[in-house]
């Protein structure tokens, strides 16, 4: 398996931009995440998904959308990109097995926005 | 969720237990104790969760005070790959949707010295 995999690794914005981060799991989790990391900061969740064609909105969720068409993939988008949302972006995905939820996280896409 | 308290920083020798506090003093008797640990710009890893027994596995043991008021993680042999930022988290099981959320805060960054 290759778990969570995230796309582009980096990117770089102007002020006004859109882009689209993809992620795809292939572990057939149910439960996916997005998360933003700022410097020195801890996650905060931005968005998640209880399965494909439900999604709700988490700390964060102001200029983010997200859609939940499969249960593989959970593409982030950004619309009008700002300076503030320059950050680290890693997806997650998870199941319920017993008491736990552990969360498996990707790599993370670093998004600069200028 | 409760909240928790972790020192920001500690330091320890290569080969030696790392023991890594943390206070929880609001724990409520549904919610469980989880760690994850983040190795520099990379995605948060999953280590161990307990509830109210110690726990081991292969990554690391858990021992949870008998008033669940406070955790310990213990790495048994830190290795200079043990680096990382360690997080604290604690949070319940619901039934309802949104009950797999993680809540970070900014975590012990751990310094495996040689």
């Amino acid at each position: 398996n290759a778990g969570v995999t995230q796309t582009p690794k980096f990117r770089i914005l102007k002020i006004g931009q859109s882009m689209t981060l993809q992620c795809t799991q292939d572990m057939n989790h149910n439960y996916m995440y997005w998360y933003r990391q700022d410097p020195g900061m801890g996650l905060k969740l931005i968005y998640y998904s209880v399965g494909a064609g439900i999604t709700d909105k988490g700390e964060v969720p102001n200029g983010y959308n997200v859609s939940r068409s499969t249960t593989e993939d959970f593409p982030l988008r950004l619309e009008l990109a700002a300076p503030s949302q320059t950050s680290v972006y890693f997806c997650a995905s998870s199941y319920k097995r017993d008491t736990s939820y552990e969360q498996y996280f990707g790599p993370g896409t670093r998004l600069t926005v200028t | 969720d409760a909240k928790t308290t972790q020192p920001p920083s500690m330091d320890c020798a290569e080969g030696r237990a790392a023991n890594l506090p943390c206070n929880h003093s609001t724990i409520s008797g549904n919610e469980y104790v989880y760690w994850y640990r983040q190795i520099h710009s990379q995605g948060p890893q999953y280590i161990i969760h307990g509830l109210k027994n110690n726990e081991t596995n292969e990554m690391a043991s858990l021992i949870i005070t008998e008033d669940r008021k406070s955790s310990t993680l213990i790495l048994p042999h830190a290795t200079l790959r043990d680096t990382a930022v360690y997080y604290c988290i604690v949070r319940g099981i619901y039934s309802g949707a949104g009950s797999y959320q993680l809540t970070f805060g900014k975590g012990t960054k751990l310094s495996v010295i040689p």
